[in-house]
């Protein structure tokens, strides 16, 4: 069971904005940066969000992250089909002295 | 540019042993926080492993790794180490090698680039 909560699907037709949540602890989230990978079928994950709300260079602005308290998101606006992939959050614990992660949030394009 | 290669995957029974060898290149492979993250069929990611740039300090993710897995780094030849002993089953799982972008600092849960994985089958 990962330390984050993620739900493990998610789904939305093209064009569509979707949220994808993280929720943590105090000692993860509430007190540290989360980053969110993209991970597309048979592929290693990707940096997709960086310090809660930041985009490397080469991921559009579709893609935006936000952090209150305990809680992360993800969204994603104007639904690509090739959007379609698992997303995962992460952040470091300062309890467990390591990186942990959500179960990862498969997204589906209708 | 950056790149990552993993290597020294392959089946192994219950009991063996393993090292996993990341080749890194493209970038001053010293100066950087290296990291072993695994994914197993139908779970989640799963940190195991971090080594300081110097090699000195190291963190284990004590509850998956149970003093089993040794991180380790040789920055003359550019390459991150995972050596792994008595492996389970459950240690059946893609390993990717991934590196902090902060120069000679800690991200914590910043991983980019990862590579593209070394595929570790442990089977009887």
């Amino acid at each position: 069971q990962s330390v984050l909560t993620q739900a493990p699907s998610a789904s939305g037709t093209r064009g569509q904005r979707v949220i994808i949540s993280c929720s943590g602890g105090s000692s993860n989230v509430g007190s540290n940066n989360v980053y969110w990978y993209q991970q597309l079928p048979g592929a290693a994950p990707k940096l997709l969000i960086f310090k809660n709300n930041q985009r490397p260079s080469g991921v559009p602005d579709r893609f935006s992250g936000s952090k209150s308290g305990t809680s992360a998101s993800l969204a994603i606006s104007g639904l690509r089909s090739e959007d379609e992939a698992e997303y995962h959050c992460a952040a470091w614990d300062d309890s467990l002295s390591g990186t942990v992660f959500g179960g990862g949030t498969k997204l589906t394009v209708l | 540019q950056v790149q990552l290669v993993e290597s020294g995957g392959g089946v192994v029974q219950p009991g063996g042993s393993l090292t996993l060898s990341c080749a890194a290149s493209g970038f001053t492979f010293s100066d950087y926080v290296m990291y072993w993250v695994r994914r197993a069929p139908g779970k989640g990611l799963e940190w195991l492993a971090l080594i300081g740039h110097d090699g000195i300090n190291k963190k284990y993710n004590a509850d998956s790794v149970k003093g089993r897995f040794t991180i380790a780094r040789d920055n003359s030849k550019n390459t991150l180490y995972l050596q792994m002993i008595g492996l389970r089953f459950d240690d059946t799982a893609m390993y990717y090698c991934a590196k902090d972008p902060a120069i000679k600092g800690f991200g914590g849960a910043w991983f980019d680039p990862w590579g593209r994985g070394s595929l570790v089958i442990v089977s009887s």
